[in-house]
């Protein structure tokens, strides 16, 4: 079975400074790869998603990620990190075992923003 | 369009008691799914189908049961309520090929 790893479960960074949230995942093939962000008491909004091509994938709010087949990871990365993205961040695969209909999740990482 | 909408957003049952939680979607998808979301677990995925009259299991199905009689809605039944299910629970829709999954507001459930 898939599984996910999100090994950071809290990180704070200054505001202004650069950001990178580490995600490895199993699985045998290229799985669907997604970052999903959630605020506190609300639902998940997804940042961005990958199915293939170029290993480098922009998304909303200022957020890109890069797939490492070598690595088996997708990092989240955000160059300039403002107070609102402070919230949790969830790192998600889909794969052709479950014919992409289900999302196996890491456990998340807390992001917290100094001033 | 609405999207994925779940009710109720709040709910506080006694032990034993039952209750359904109600999922709908708009968007003519054929994935559903359910999963609840505990702290420091992230969300775990408890049972799915992928189309009308179609169910499956996730990876924590015990105390639950779905069925899906229509593409549009998905409710999830509580059949015997523990505390150990206190939880938020998040419905999501995804359009066949998994290309997005779409999620509703979630449902917090307390179990006293």
């Amino acid at each position: 079975a898939q599984s996910v790893t999100q090994p950071d479960i809290h990180i704070t960074v200054s505001e202004g400074a650069s950001l990178e949230l580490r995600c490895n995942y199993s699985y045998g093939a290229t799985p669907y790869l997604f970052w999903y962000v959630q605020s506190p008491g609300q639902g998940l909004q997804l940042l961005l998603k990958y199915f293939s091509g170029d290993t480098l994938v922009q998304g909303i709010k200022g957020f890109e990620a890069e797939f490492k087949r070598s690595q088996s990871s997708f990092n989240l990365r955000k160059p300039s990190v403002h107070w609102s993205d402070a919230a949790e961040y969830f790192c998600a695969v889909a794969t052709r075992d479950s014919g992409y209909s289900t999302l196996t999740f890491g456990k998340g990482t807390m992001l917290l923003v100094s001033p | 369009n609405a999207g994925v909408t779940q009710t109720p957003k709040f709910q506080v049952l006694k032990t034993g008691q039952s209750m359904t939680l109600q999922c709908a979607q708009d968007m003519n998808h054929e994935y559903m799914s359910w999963y609840r979301q505990d702290p420091g677990m992230g969300l775990r995925l408890i049972h799915y189908s992928v189309g009308a009259g179609i169910t499956d299991q996730g990876e924590v199905p015990n105390g639950y049961n779905v069925s899906r009689s229509t593409t549009e809605d998905f409710p999830l039944r509580l059949l015997s309520a523990a505390p150990s299910q206190t939880s938020v629970y998040f419905c999501a829709s995804t359009r066949q090929g998994g290309t997005e999954a779409f999620f509703g507001q979630g449902t917090r459930l307390t179990v006293v």
